[in-house]
């Protein structure tokens, strides 16, 4: 069966430290992909990053990176030099092969003091 | 705007009364799935239809029912409203069925049950 583990509810920051969210997933399948998505105080979800199973490449863009290790099952979400508005609830998501459903985490709640 | 359409926005009604949520795919998106987010349970996958078939099921109610209609759209009843109904309702489209490239999610329609 497949889960996703987001271990830390809540982390507060000040603005300019640097922050890891952690994902910890499981599944049966070789095939599957891994979502981050960011859902501020408005509630809609943004899309941040798809990753797939095959691709171990960490991934930055600007002040966001992705570190992902099959070895451990975890795909872990850094942002560098955080921001006020980073402030909000990021989800850590898995998709089988199939693409049918998502499975989400149950949220890190991320507030960044200026 | 990520082109997935749901309306309204807000919804409050009372318990034992019956609503309908509503959902407009990305243009040339064939596929619509519903999610629930609530309190107590995240954000969890109720449905799945895929050019106005049910392709799957999550952990829908019996009270809660979807359809998708020949213009793609999709609706989601729900009935017998629960207090405990009360949820942030998501709704997503992607192009095919089998793949979770391109799945794009609507900025969700809040259900209050008084």
């Amino acid at each position: 069966a497949q889960k996703v583990t987001q271990a830390q509810t809540e982390i507060s920051v000040v603005e300019k430290e640097d922050v890891t969210l952690d994902c910890v997933y499981e599944t049966r399948d070789t095939t599957y992909y891994l979502f981050w998505y960011k859902q501020p105080p408005s509630g809609e979800l943004v899309f941040l990053i798809r990753r797939n199973s095959f691709d171990e490449q960490n991934e930055i863009s600007g002040r966001y990176s992705w570190n992902f290790q099959k070895s451990t099952s975890s795909f872990n979400f850094t942002i560098t030099a955080s921001q006020v508005v980073d402030s909000a609830v990021y989800f850590c998501a898995l998709s089988e092969n199939t693409g049918n459903q998502f499975y989400f985490g149950t949220g890190t709640s991320l507030t960044v003091i200026p | 705007d990520s082109g997935v359409t749901q309306t309204p926005k807000h919804l409050i009604t009372a318990t034992g009364q019956r609503v309908t949520l509503r959902c407009s795919p990305r243009s040339g998106d064939l596929s619509v799935y519903w999610y629930q987010q609530s309190l107590d349970q995240g954000l969890q996958f109720l449905i799945h239809y895929y050019n106005g078939e049910e392709r799957a099921k999550g952990n829908i109610l019996e009270r809660f029912s979807a359809q998708q209609f020949p213009d793609l759209h999709s609706e989601l009843n729900l009935s017998s409203l629960e207090l405990g109904d009360s949820a942030l309702y998501f709704c997503a489209s992607s192009p095919l069925w089998g793949t979770p490239a391109g799945y794009t999610f609507g900025s969700g329609t809040r259900l209050t049950v008084v």
